[in-house]
């Protein structure tokens, strides 16, 4: 467990609506990545961070933006939500383990956008 | 571009059987990470066992072990005495210089008693 509560944890909208996601880490951790699983694709790397106030996108970062105000804090933001958004989303850290860098997730959230 | 394949989308396994699951991947780097998650129904995703590209020897994880043939672009995971709580989707990773994880498909792996 590496500390990593994702909010909500399940969450319907509707289309056109802004949503924020929150991941919350307890450990302090530098590195913060954002995910998406859809069928068929595994996971798909949308935004990270690497430092407060330091972000970058992933592969699919369209119809995405974060913040990063806090170490333990990377919110995830759909500005107007859209169908294609329905998926499930993974918070995930980088940690030092056996002398190299792993990541470790959260426990997801489901979105479905109406 | 940095690709990963799994190419059996599903498998199926007699309890206390080995199987085994295929990954290859795509990169021009000379060091980098390779990584198998477990997802079981709950949906986390779990380590199974991680192998470094500079290493020759084969990691192992108690009845987890992989087949790492560098040159091959290969990196395949055994699972000994398999376990009904084995049953899970299985994504191997792969994670170049930059530290980023790109994901296979997935294999979605029953274990029957």
């Amino acid at each position: 467990d590496a500390g990593i509560t994702q909010s909500p944890r399940h969450k319907v909208t509707e289309t056109g609506t802004p949503v924020t996601l929150r991941c919350h880490q307890t450990e302090n951790h530098r590195y913060m990545y954002w995910y998406r699983q859809d069928p068929g694709h595994g996971l798909r790397l949308i935004h990270y961070s690497y430092g407060v106030k330091d972000t970058d996108k992933g592969e699919v970062s369209d119809g995405y933006s974060v913040s990063r105000s806090k170490t333990e804090d990377f919110l995830l933001t759909l500005e107007s939500a859209t169908s294609s958004q329905t998926s499930v989303y993974f918070c995930a850290i980088s940690e030092t383990y056996r002398g190299g860098e792993t990541q470790y997730f959260g426990p997801g959230t489901r979105l479905l956008v109406l | 571009a940095q690709t990963v394949t799994q190419s059996q989308p599903e498998m199926s396994v007699q309890e206390a059987e080995t199987v085994t699951l295929s990954c290859t991947y795509d990169t021009s780097e000379n060091n980098y990470y390779l990584f198998w998650y477990k997802q079981p129904p709950s949906r986390q995703m779990i380590l199974v066992i991680r192998q470094e590209a500079y290493k020759q020897q084969n990691a192992t994880e108690n009845r987890f072990s992989v087949n790492f043939q560098k040159a091959a672009k290969s990196f395949s995971l055994k699972i000994s005495d398999s376990q009904l709580g084995d049953t899970a989707m299985y994504f191997c990773a792969f994670s170049p210089s930059s530290g980023k994880l790109i994901f296979g498909q997935g294999t979605t792996l029953q274990v029957k008693p």
